[in-house]
């Protein structure tokens, strides 16, 4: 069966200092991946898809950036963390067409 | 007007009895609906997948999609005090991300509330 894990499960981080979250999926070949942001009290906030190694696509602009370096690993990363990057990050993947997501168990972020 | 929306609750009812969960969408050429729960401080969960107009049965819960009047619903028969949670609705329009990709919009969230 599928599994996807992500880390680490709560951050707590200055503003100004870099970020790198991982996401990796097992038991699946060439998932679509996803990273999404939910703010407190928020919806679900897509930020970044890939659908093959190396290709990433951006659904928000802001200092986050994501890649995609082996097929089932998907990393969030930021040089200079905002205040405002404060929130619940979560990984997901679906095997295309009309597939389901299935999410990490997140990762909390607090920027100070 | 928001893509998928939701009541954010809470909604509040009994133990043993049926919680009905709506969420209306705007996009018609929407093709996929799901239904997540997320408890506090959890990711979301899927429930239910439902993909032609009609109801889904599985175990307590039940969907129910009527594309012609755009809405989706959620129906939890016998609730209980663990289906406290917050149910999200989202909705696809199929592969229409660039390169491939299926993009769902979530709605808010229904907080729902099992009583004893």
């Amino acid at each position: 069966s599928q599994t996807i894990h992500q880390w680490p499960a709560t951050l707590v981080q200055p503003v100004g200092s870099p970020l790198s979250l991982e996401c990796t999926v097992e038991g699946t070949s060439n998932p679509n991946l996803y990273w999404y942001r939910q703010a407190a009290g928020r919806g679900l906030q897509l930020l970044f898809y890939s659908v093959g190694i190396g290709q990433i696509s951006s659904e928000v602009p802001q200092n986050l950036s994501a890649s995609r370096p082996q097929d089932r690993q998907f990393i969030l990363s930021s040089k200079k963390l905002l205040l405002s990057d404060s929130g619940f990050y979560l990984c997901a993947w679906e095997t295309g067409g009309d597939s389901p997501l299935h999410f990490g168990n997140g990762t909390r972020l607090t920027v100070t | 007007q928001k893509e998928v929306e939701q009541n954010s609750g809470p909604l509040s009812v009994p133990e043993g009895a049926i919680a009905s969960l709506n969420c209306t969408y705007s996009d018609r050429g929407s093709q996929s609906f799901f239904w997540y729960r997320q408890y506090s401080g959890k990711s979301p969960e899927l429930i239910m997948s439902i993909y032609s107009n009609g109801d889904k049965e599985d175990g307590r819960f039940t969907a129910q999609l009527n594309k012609a009047s755009q809405y989706v619903s959620l129906l939890i028969r016998d609730s209980q005090p663990s289906d406290s949670a917050t149910y999200l609705c989202a909705v696809s329009r199929g592969i229409i991300l660039t390169g491939g990709g299926n993009k769902l919009t979530f709605g808010t969230g229904t907080q729902l509330k099992v009583e004893l």
